[in-house]
Order: C-alpha cells, then sequence, then structure tokens
C-alpha cells in the first residue's frame, strides 16, 4: 500500500554540524507534507510544512526539500544543538489523512 | 495563541476497566480534533477524528470510542481496557479552513496508558 517512509532510523551528528533527515512518500497525489519534532515524552511539535506547488521552504534554521519526480522530502536543519536531538517524523497528505512516518532518531554530539 | 491540553500525563490500570481521556483546546473555535496512538518506535495511528460537535469518524476497529461533547472538547473512551490498549494517546487539534487534510495538526502532550 501507499505509505510515508525513512531512509535511516537513526543519526548521529556533531554538535554545529549540519543535519538532514530524508523521508520517501508514494503517494504521487499527496500534495501536502509536515515534518514534526519529538522529544522524549512528549507529543510531536510541527517544525514546518510544504505544499506540493514548492521545491523549498526555509523557517528557522530548519529547510524542507520537496523532489516530487522522486517523491523524496528532506529536512535539514544547520548548525545542529544538543536541543535538535528528537525524533523527527514526516507526515503525507494521503487522502484526506495525515499519514506519519516511523520517525528517525537524531542525536547530537557534543 | 492556541493551546491543547491532555491529561492525565500518564495512567495505569487493570484490564477490564473503563477508560476516560481528556483533550480541550484554546484560543480557536470549531477546530478538527483527532485522537491518534503511538507504539514504541512506531509512528502515530490515526484512531479517530471530529470535524464537529457529535461528529466522529473511527478509522480502525478498536475497543476504543471518543465523544465530542462540546466544541474544544474531545473524550476518547473505553468501557473494558485490553491489555492490547497500552500505548502513548496523543490529541491533535487542526483549522478547518481550507480543509483539514492542508492545515498541520497540533499535538497535546499525550497520555502514557499502561494496562495492567
Amino acid at each position: 500500500g501507499e505509505s510515508v517512509g525513512l531512509h535511516l532510523p537513526t543519526l548521529s551528528v556533531q554538535e554545529g554540524d549540519n543535519s538532514i533527515i530524508n523521508c520517501a512518500y508514494s503517494n504521487s497525489a499527496s500534495d501536502y507534507f509536515i515534518w514534526y519534532k519529538q522529544e522524549s515524552g512528549k507529543g510531536p511539535q510541527f517544525i514546518i510544512d510544504i505544499r506540493s506547488n514548492m521545491d523549498k521552504r526555509q523557517g528557522q534554521r530548519v529547510t524542507v526539500l520537496l523532489n516530487k519526480t522522486v517523491k523524496h522530502l528532506s529536512l535539514q536543519i544547520a548548525a545542529t544543538q544538543p536541543g535538535d536531538s528528537a525524533v523527527y517524523f514526516c507526515a503525507e497528505n494521503n487522502w484526506g489523512n495525515l499519514i506519519f512516518g516511523k520517525g528517525t532518531k537524531l542525536s547530537v554530539k557534543p | 495563541s492556541q493551546t491543547i491540553h491532555q491529561w492525565p500525563a500518564t495512567l495505569v490500570q487493570p484490564v477490564g476497566s473503563p477508560l476516560s481521556l481528556e483533550c480541550t483546546v484554546e484560543g480557536t473555535s470549531n477546530p478538527n480534533l483527532y485522537w491518534y496512538r503511538q507504539a514504541a518506535g512506531r509512528g502515530l495511528q490515526l484512531l479517530f477524528y471530529s470535524v464537529g460537535i457529535g461528529q466522529i469518524s473511527s478509522e480502525v476497529p478498536q475497543n476504543l470510542s471518543a465523544s465530542r461533547p462540546q466544541d474544544r472538547q474531545f473524550i476518547l473512551s473505553s468501557k473494558k481496557l485490553l491489555l492490547s490498549d497500552s500505548g502513548f494517546y496523543l490529541c491533535a487539534w487542526s483549522r478547518t479552513s481550507g480543509g483539514y487534510s492542508n492545515q498541520p495538526q497540533h499535538f497535546g502532550d499525550g497520555t502514557r496508558l499502561s494496562i495492567l
């Protein structure tokens, strides 16, 4: 079936480096995507979203890239900080519902 | 600004006991409301959503039910809990403008439910 997935379940980066978290989706009709950050014991926190009529969107230290040709979504975090350590989820609008991937755990090494 | 509250934060219940988890949203009117379950190390599974008072849609067959007695109140219930009901339950809201499918959902901090 169609689903949202992730290339890597874990990612470890050095503090100050840039992080890139990837997500693949399979529903070519999806027109809206969201990235969430979830810290331990808390609910997912909205980071940034992007609609399918865009290829790139920037926020504070974060950038989301959408490649509709290969159905790929990525989240870039600039100058990664210890506070960025969390699980990151992408979500896809799939026939009116948001479908979430399993998440990528980002660990930041001091 | 909008806020969402869930309680309790943690709950330990025996098998066969009833359940009531509450979620309220402040700072917005007529939100879409959602209940999700998150199993350990897995993504979020949508259980119920509501587009208005008394309107509940169920996404998966289960031992749980949901109700929306007021515009900004969403309740998750069960008459008899099963061991398999253990998990992390999350409530979320989104705006209704433009269709709920193109609006971000904002989550509460969840209820950790353990069934013994």
